[in-house]
């Protein structure tokens, strides 16, 4: 049974420490997004890759934040310095096609930043 | 901007009362409206896609409905395991980036 595989599933770090969080999309997938979740704000869109060229971080942070596809099993997304404000769940999602379509979630990283 | 509106917060049935969540949306040259399922502690599950208005889908006890403003999900007969946040989201325009809901927080009760 496919699925998009995320690691840690929960992290607690103290401020100002570098969290990094990994995601292994569905085998065949071309499409990857990473998406964070709080009570206050819904999904939110960080960053999207396509062919794991990134095409859109415009939801990051750019001075903490950094996106990455090493190769076509592995995504990142690194915060450093990592920040209270971060604390949230964060998604990984994968699917086919040009990125309007049926998206496979990860069950995310739940982190904490104390 | 794109915008997806969903209402109610949070509903509360018993088991086999129907009901319907909306989902409004204003977004410029919709591409696809979603529904997705979310359990506590894991991620949204992929229920429907509907493309133009008046397209509908089913699954099981779901039925989803699309107008030119709006999507409803029709939960008919509810049963406890169907309790979980639905969340709707469109993609529209040229890319490819999907506007989510808030979600409807659905609490079916025995």
């Amino acid at each position: 049974d496919a699925r998009v595989t995320q690691t840690p599933r929960h992290k607690v770090t103290e401020m100002g420490q570098e969290v990094t969080m990994r995601c292994q999309p569905i085998l065949g997938h071309n499409t990857v997004f990473w998406y964070r979740q709080t009570m206050m704000q819904g999904l939110e869109l960080l960053a999207y890759f396509r062919n794991r060229a990134p095409l859109d971080d415009s939801g990051m942070p750019k001075d903490r934040f950094s996106a990455e596809m090493p190769d076509a099993t592995l995504a990142t997304l690194k915060i450093q310095p990592s920040e209270p404000r971060d604390s949230a769940v964060y998604f990984c999602a994968s699917g086919s096609g040009t990125g309007v379509e049926k998206l496979f979630f990860g069950s995310g990283t739940q982190l904490s930043v104390l | 901007e794109d915008q997806v509106t969903q209402s109610p917060e949070a509903l509360r049935l018993q088991e086999g009362e129907s009901s319907s969540l909306n989902c409004s949306y204003t977004v410029s040259g919709l591409r696809g409206l979603f529904w997705y399922r979310q359990d506590p502690g894991k991620g949204p599950e992929f229920l429907f896609t509907l493309y133009s208005a008046g397209e509908e889908k089913e699954k099981e006890r779901l039925k989803a409905t699309l107008t030119k403003k709006e999507s409803f999900l029709h939960i008919t007969a509810p049963k406890p395991e169907d309790s979980a946040t639905y969340l709707c989201a469109c993609g529209g325009g040229s890319n490819y980036k999907l506007t989510f809901g808030k979600g409807t927080l659905l609490t079916v009760n025995p």
